[in-house]
């Protein structure tokens, strides 16, 4: 199955610092990157989806000018959590596909714990 | 609105058999989607499917009913290393995934 790494796997910062996370399609051309968040013993919300070469889309309620996407290549997308607080300590994973209907290849996932 | 329902948590035994529902509301229908998730790890794909029946792959299974919204997952044989939350989520008509909150698969010796 297709490939999808995500770096760093965990990432311990202090408030009020910025932290990038990379999502990398390893053996396929991701036309779609997708970011997820989830909290402690809850389902996975969708934070935005990016196609390459344009702008994510995010979803209400998550503040882009906080969490800023770049989706720069096939391969590639960055999710920079700016100005972080402790709320937004959770797992980040971003996941992969490479059409519109087809399986989400997802990362391993980034643990976010801001002091 | 678009909606996915699955049990909260579900215990079984080690060598039998159990089935996990899922119903879903989703405005337009482009397939059902079952993921494994173990503790503190990224989801990993085990099937999906689009037409009306049963899938099987291995010990594990998966059905759908387009006309009543209705999805199972079975898993035959039961193994310690199932224990794990199992998510359904479809895809509704612009190709985003509806996420159910997951359902713990508690498995006893």
């Amino acid at each position: 199955g297709a490939v999808v790494s995500q770096h760093p796997s965990w990432v311990i910062c202090k408030s009020g610092t910025s932290v990038k996370i990379e999502c990398r399609s390893l053996d396929f051309q991701a036309t779609t990157m997708f970011w997820y968040r989830q909290f402690p013993k809850q389902s996975l919300m969708l934070m935005a989806t990016s196609n390459e070469g344009s702008k994510a889309t995010y979803e209400q309620g998550v503040e882009k000018d906080k969490f800023l996407i770049n989706h720069a290549s096939l391969t590639l997308s960055t999710l920079t959590v700016t100005s972080a607080h402790p709320e937004d300590s959770s797992f980040y994973i971003c996941s992969a596909s490479n059409g519109e209907w087809s399986e989400q290849f997802f990362g391993p996932g980034t643990r976010l714990t801001v002091l | 609105g678009q909606n996915i329902d699955q049990p909260t948590e579900m215990t079984a035994t080690e060598g039998a058999i159990v089935q996990i529902n899922c119903t879903y509301q989703t405005s337009g229908f482009n397939g059902l989607f079952w993921y494994q998730q173990h503790a503190g790890e990224a989801p990993t794909f085990l099937s999906y499917n689009v037409l009306d029946g049963l899938e099987e792959k291995g010990r594990f299974s998966s059905f759908l009913s387009r006309s009543k919204g209705y999805s199972y997952l079975l898993l035959k044989e039961l193994q310690m290393k199932d224990s794990a939350s199992y998510l359904c989520a479809a895809m509704d008509s612009n190709y985003q995934l509806i996420w159910g909150a997951g359902t713990k698969l508690i498995i006893k010796p």
